[in-house]
């Protein structure tokens, strides 16, 4: 069993529309939950971070982690065009950290 | 923000070939860098974590001998694919870490990625 699962999609949704990319986690040890975002042959970028559980808001997009299930979520809101990209969720155990274990990266296209 | 550079950005190699990719930190010191790998429709994999200084960290199954590792500096590291094969073929991304962080915050330290180097052997 993989440490992060993801869907790796592609999924496909209409500009407006609200996206919701999740991942779930097999380490209950993982305290630092990150969303990349990644466009055709480039490097990740980071979007979001967030510690240990709750919401994180920044503009359109929203983060959420739920430890109880070990579920993380990602949402979008007014999707458009500019964010088709493939998203990867990645987690660290502590701060310092050496390592991010990443999930497998969702591709989604925001239809115009 | 922190910008990190890969050169090249993409190279075609024959097989029993070397090849060298570099990774700088263009407008921020990192004393470490980390090296990934990522198979097409495939997430990062880590390969090695690259400290400035020292010797490379490499993770299970990641031949240390093949993919050789230097951080001679603090703004740059190098990854050497020794005699390359067909199999070696892949995106290969660095990564540099920026400042430790706000712990009362929250915020993790930060991997600036580069646009990474894509590697086909043929």
């Amino acid at each position: 069993q993989k440490e992060v699962e993801q869907d790796p999609g592609p999924l496909s949704v209409p500009e407006g529309a609200i996206v919701s990319l999740n991942c779930t986690y097999s380490n209950s040890a993982f305290q630092y939950f990150m969303w990349y975002r990644q466009y055709s042959r480039k490097g990740p970028e980071l979007l979001m971070y967030t510690y240990s559980s709750g919401n994180k808001e920044d503009g359109r997009f929203t983060a959420q982690v739920d430890k109880s299930s070990k579920y993380i979520s990602l949402f979008i809101r007014d999707s458009q065009p500019s964010d088709s990209a493939t998203y990867l969720c990645a987690m660290s155990l502590f701060q310092g950290a050496q390592k991010l274990v990443f999930g497998q990266g969702t591709r989604l296209t925001i239809n115009p | 923000g922190a910008v990190v550079s890969q050169h090249p950005s993409r190279v075609i190699c024959k097989s029993g070939t070397s090849v060298k990719i570099e990774c700088r930190s263009l407008d921020f010191q990192a004393t470490t860098m980390f090296w990934y790998r990522q198979f097409p429709k495939q997430s990062l994999m880590l390969m090695a974590t690259s400290n400035e200084g020292s010797k490379a960290t490499y993770e299970q199954g990641v031949e240390k001998d093949k993919f050789l590792i230097n951080h001679a500096s603090l703004t740059l590291s190098t990854l050497t694919v020794t005699s390359a094969h067909p199999e070696d073929s892949s995106f290969y991304i660095c990564s540099a870490r920026g400042d430790g962080g706000d712990e009362e915050r929250g915020s993790p330290d930060t991997q600036y990625f580069g646009p990474g180097t894509r590697l086909t052997v043929l």
